[in-house]
């Protein structure tokens, strides 16, 4: 099945500097690749996320570039802010057949301090 | 306000009692998952479903039982077999399974065994 490793576990930056998760998968045939964002005793939430035929998606400060050859995809907050503050999650999922479901990396705890 | 409800938001069971987490959504989405959150673990997938009256397992189903009577309700019973029950349960639903399509989250439900 489907892995997904993700780097760093913590992170913490300065107000105003930028935010880098990286994510690598496995299985190549992975197509479909969302980074979710939670809050403190919240559920996820969906970001961003990016398509296989696509290399890199932005959303104002938020962007996500995706390497296929080498498997991995990252996320890239800049200018951060207090709110952006909490642990996010990628994921990697498989188009199509019964099996197919969201493989979720182990979560980076942001910390973004003024 | 469409979305998916998860109750109750806490949750304390005794020693070798099954108890059931509720998940509801309004979205008319065909697809529901049940993920399990411990700390530094990411998001494990316990259960899923397509369809009313069919579900899978995913990667941790043991302990764990669920139905889906109907399209809205995809409830998660943890049974007494589950080793190590306490956790942050999380319920999620997507348009399908398998196409790579944003999967919304409800708000969790903790569950501690006391």
């Amino acid at each position: 099945g489907e892995n997904v490793e993700q780097h760093p576990s913590t992170l913490s930056v300065q107000e105003g500097d930028s935010a880098v998760i990286k994510c690598t998968y496995s299985d190549s045939a992975s197509n479909y690749f969302p980074w979710y964002k939670q809050e403190l005793g919240k559920g996820p939430q969906l970001i961003i996320d990016i398509r296989s035929n696509v290399g890199e998606k932005k959303d104002q400060r938020i962007a996500v570039t995706l390497n296929k050859t080498a498997k991995h995809f990252s996320l890239h907050i800049t200018e951060t802010q207090p709110e952006d503050s909490a642990v996010y999650f990628c994921a990697a999922s498989i188009k199509g057949g019964t099996a197919s479901k969201l493989t979720f990396g182990t979560g980076t705890r942001l910390q973004v301090t003024l | 306000d469409g979305g998916i409800t998860q109750s109750p938001k806490y949750l304390f069971r005794k020693e070798g009692q099954n108890v059931t987490l509720s998940c509801e959504q309004n979205l008319n989405h065909d697809a529901m998952y049940w993920y399990r959150q411990d700390p530094g673990q990411g998001l494990r997938l316990i259960y899923y479903s397509q369809i009313v009256n069919d579900f899978q397992k995913g990667d941790i189903a043991e302990g764990y039982s669920v139905s889906r009577e109907k399209k809205e309700s995809f409830p998660l019973t943890v049974t007494s077999a589950q080793k190590n029950p306490t956790a942050f349960y999380l319920c999620a639903s997507s348009i399908l399974v398998g196409i790579g399509t944003e999967a919304f989250f409800g708000q969790g439900t903790r569950l501690t065994v006391v």
